[in-house]
């Protein structure tokens, strides 16, 4: 069974600070996508990221994927009351499922 | 272009019981996934059909049933409820499966007392 663990479970900070959250597995995949999720909401794109030492950026958000395929990161800069929400990760092992990760649920303090 | 539209938003039901959900996904796209989300376990995939046909299928008993229609709208059904069935269960659409865009449905919050 293939897990994808995501680090911070939990995370609160002022608005104005940057941050850091983590996806990682055991195993390799062959494409990695994060979400956010608002309440009351279903969760929504943010990228794909598909090739080994990847790194996206959308905005203030920058995403990398490991080289070794097996771990991912976000990046938020100059965090803003906006980006609170869930955040999941969630990887293709080479099947036609989608896993997601453990989530990380982040509230921006104005 | 209208969003994935789930049906109910909330449903409150008792042990014992059964429940369908509805998930009509966007139109021109063929495959519907459906996942349930609980604070314990996350995002956990059920099924997924394509095509009016199950392709894939998650870890859960029997009691958790889906099919699609020709025009691509699918249900699910749970049957004889268990309090442990409480959560938000969400619907994805996409073109052709899981590896292309999955767009989510707001959900349907079942509870079972």
């Amino acid at each position: 069974t293939q897990l994808l663990e995501q680090s911070p479970q939990f995370l609160s900070i002022q608005e104005g600070e940057n941050l850091t959250v983590y996806c990682n597995s055991s195993s390799v995949f062959s494409s990695l996508q994060w979400y956010r999720q608002e309440p009351g909401e279903g969760p929504v794109l943010l990228v794909t990221v598909v090739t080994g030492g990847e790194v996206k950026k959308l905005k203030r958000l920058t995403f990398q994927f490991g080289d070794a395929r097996k771990d991912s990161s976000l990046h938020i800069t100059a965090a803003q009351p906006g980006d609170t929400g869930l955040y999941l990760c969630a990887a293709n092992f080479g099947n036609e499922k989608l896993t997601f990760g453990t989530g990380t649920r982040l509230t921006i303090i104005p | 272009k209208a969003g994935v539209t789930q049906t109910p938003r909330y449903l409150i039901k008792t042990r014992g019981q059964q429940v369908t959900l509805s998930c009509s996904p966007i139109s021109g796209h063929r495959s519907v996934s459906w996942y349930q989300q609980t604070p314990g376990q996350g995002l956990q995939f059920l099924f997924e059909y394509f095509s009016e046909t199950q392709r894939n299928k998650g870890n859960f008993p029997g009691r958790f049933s889906g099919r699609q229609f020709s025009n691509s709208r699918s249900e699910m059904n749970v049957s004889t409820l268990e309090l442990g069935d409480s959560a938000l269960y969400l619907c994805a659409s996409s073109l052709e499966g899981p590896r292309n865009i999955q767009y989510f449905g707001a959900g349907t919050r079942l509870s079972v007392l």
